[in-house]
C-alpha cells in the first residue's frame, strides 16, 4: 500500500542549529514528493517539490530536501532554524497524474532560544 | 493573485444536522480536491474533480458525504447527518493541471465542530 511515514513526531531544535525532519514513502510508481509547511490557523504552504532530475531540491524559506530512491527516504534539511520556522511540516506523495496526495502525520517543530 | 478561499472558516454543528463548506479555487484552475484534517493527522484525501466531474471520489467516508462542482469553479462539500466523528479541519485546494510542475495549492481550510 502507498503511505508515507515521519517517524518523528515532534522534534525542538535551538534557534540557529540545523534541521532534519526525516520522510519515508512507499510507492510503487515513480514519485512526486513534497514538502508542505502548516503554521497555526493557515493553509498548507508548499514549502519544495521534487518530479525528477537533480535529488537535492531547494525550496523557500531556506529549506532543502534530497530525494535517495534507495532509502525511500525525502528528509528535509535547514541549516540554521529560525524561531519563525516552528509549525507543523507535512511529507506527501504524488503521482504524474495529479490525483490524490497521500500525506504523512506531520512533525511539528519547536524552536528554542 | 487571489489563493484558495474557504467559508465558512469555522463551523459549530450540532449532530445530526446537515452542513455546507464551500471552496473557491484559484482562477483557471480546473482540477479541486477535498481533504479532511483530524487532529493530529496530516491531510486525508476525499474527492477530486477535474472541471465539473468527479474524478476520483474514493476517500468519501460514506454515503452522508456529497460534493458537487456544478459550473467547474466553486465546490461546495455536504455531509449530512453530522456525526462527532466528523469534527476536523476540511482543506481544499486546487491545480492547475499541464503546469509544471504539478501542484495542488491549499485553502486555509474550514474547522468543522459537531457537538
Amino acid at each position: 500500500a502507498q503511505s508515507v511515514t515521519q517517524p518523528d513526531i515532534h522534534i525542538t531544535v535551538s534557534e540557529g542549529a540545523s534541521l532534519e525532519l526525516r520522510c519515508n514513502y512507499s510507492y510503487g510508481a515513480t514519485p512526486y514528493l513534497f514538502w508542505y509547511v502548516q503554521s497555526p490557523g493557515q493553509g498548507l504552504q508548499l514549502l519544495l517539490k521534487y518530479f525528477s532530475g537533480d535529488t537535492l531540491v531547494q525550496g523557500i524559506k531556506g529549506f532543502e530536501a534530497e530525494f535517495k530512491r534507495s532509502q525511500s527516504s525525502f528528509n528535509l534539511r535547514k541549516p540554521s532554524v529560525h524561531w519563525s520556522d516552528a509549525a507543523e511540516y507535512f511529507c506527501a506523495v504524488g503521482n504524474q497524474a495529479g490525483t490524490a496526495l497521500i500525506f504523512g502525520k506531520g512533525t511539528t517543530l519547536s524552536v528554542s532560544s | 493573485g487571489a489563493g484558495v478561499s474557504q467559508t465558512p472558516s469555522n463551523k459549530v454543528t450540532e449532530k445530526g444536522k446537515y452542513v455546507e463548506l464551500r471552496c473557491d479555487p484559484i482562477s483557471g484552475h480546473t482540477a479541486l480536491y477535498w481533504y479532511r484534517q483530524s487532529l493530529g493527522q496530516g491531510p486525508e484525501f476525499l474527492i477530486y474533480f477535474q472541471g465539473t466531474g468527479a474524478a476520483d471520489d474514493s476517500g468519501l467516508p460514506n454515503d452522508r458525504f456529497f460534493a458537487v462542482r456544478p459550473e467547474g469553479s466553486v465546490s461546495t462539500l455536504k455531509i449530512q447527518r453530522t456525526e462527532r466523528g466528523d469534527s476536523a479541519v476540511y482543506l481544499c485546494a486546487s491545480r492547475l493541471p499541464g503546469q509544471d510542475p504539478d501542484t495542488q495549492y491549499f485553502g486555509p481550510g474550514t474547522r468543522l465542530t459537531v457537538l
